[in-house]
């Protein structure tokens, strides 16, 4: 299994909601990636975990509370969105020996009334 | 600090050869990539050189890497309109968690 797999495809929350995006891997990648994506521009990081623990953090706000509950899984929860959060949220893994490349799962595209 | 520029569009007609170009700043660099993306889709990993490499061919694909000048490209053969989709360079150092991307180079094969 080569690919990274994530739920749903598409999203639309209210600014009330709480909802939480799935990312799976079964490649034995130690490390695991949160990205946000706007449309036409490139992946902006916004979480990476490594050995499931969260190694950075890159000042994202507390609305977006992630969770790596094994190795094989990441979970973005999300609570009291901004319609400005409307965007393609990407998950990536990579091994932590050997090549730096991350394989990137197809995305959910989030959209935020 | 680190940066990756790419110039934003590039359109050629199908069956001709594509090139785009990219340039880095990191003398620290390792691993430089090219990923593809589809409208609506994740990232493709398209091919990756490492840094004491000139050159890496893969099918259709050529890459070529000039160290000295931080200037990398993408050479796509043959070019179809399947190949229509943005392609972003980017660069990671050994031991690093952080992608550094470009902002994408939009490709447009007119048949």
């Amino acid at each position: 299994d080569t690919e990274v797999t994530q739920t749903p495809k598409h999203l639309v929350m209210g600014m009330t909601n709480k909802k939480s995006l799935k990312c799976e891997q079964h490649m034995g990648h130690r490390a695991m990636y949160w990205y946000k994506q706007k449309a036409k521009k490139p992946p902006e990081l916004m979480f990476v975990y490594s050995y499931e623990k969260l190694s950075i953090n890159e000042s994202v706000p507390s609305r977006f509370s992630p969770e790596c509950p094994n190795s094989s899984l990441l979970n973005l929860h999300l609570h009291a969105l901004q319609p400005e959060d409307s965007a393609l949220y990407l998950c990536a893994s990579r091994e932590l020996a050997g090549g730096n490349e991350q394989f990137f799962g197809p995305g959910t595209r989030l959209t935020v009334l | 600090g680190e940066d990756v520029e790419q110039s934003l569009f590039l359109s050629v007609r199908e069956g001709d050869s594509s090139v785009i170009n990219c340039t880095y700043t990191d003398s620290s660099s390792t691993y430089l990539y090219w990923y593809k993306q589809e409208p609506g889709a994740g990232l493709q990993l398209l091919t990756y050189i490492f840094s004491n490499m000139d050159m890496k061919q893969d099918q259709r694909l050529t890459v070529l890497l000039n160290k000295k000048d931080k200037h990398l490209s993408l050479r796509i053969a043959d070019t179809q309109t399947g190949d229509s989709a943005i392609y972003f360079c980017a660069e990671s150092s050994t031991g690093g968690f952080k992608t550094i991307f470009g902002a994408g180079t939009r490709l447009f094969v007119k048949a």
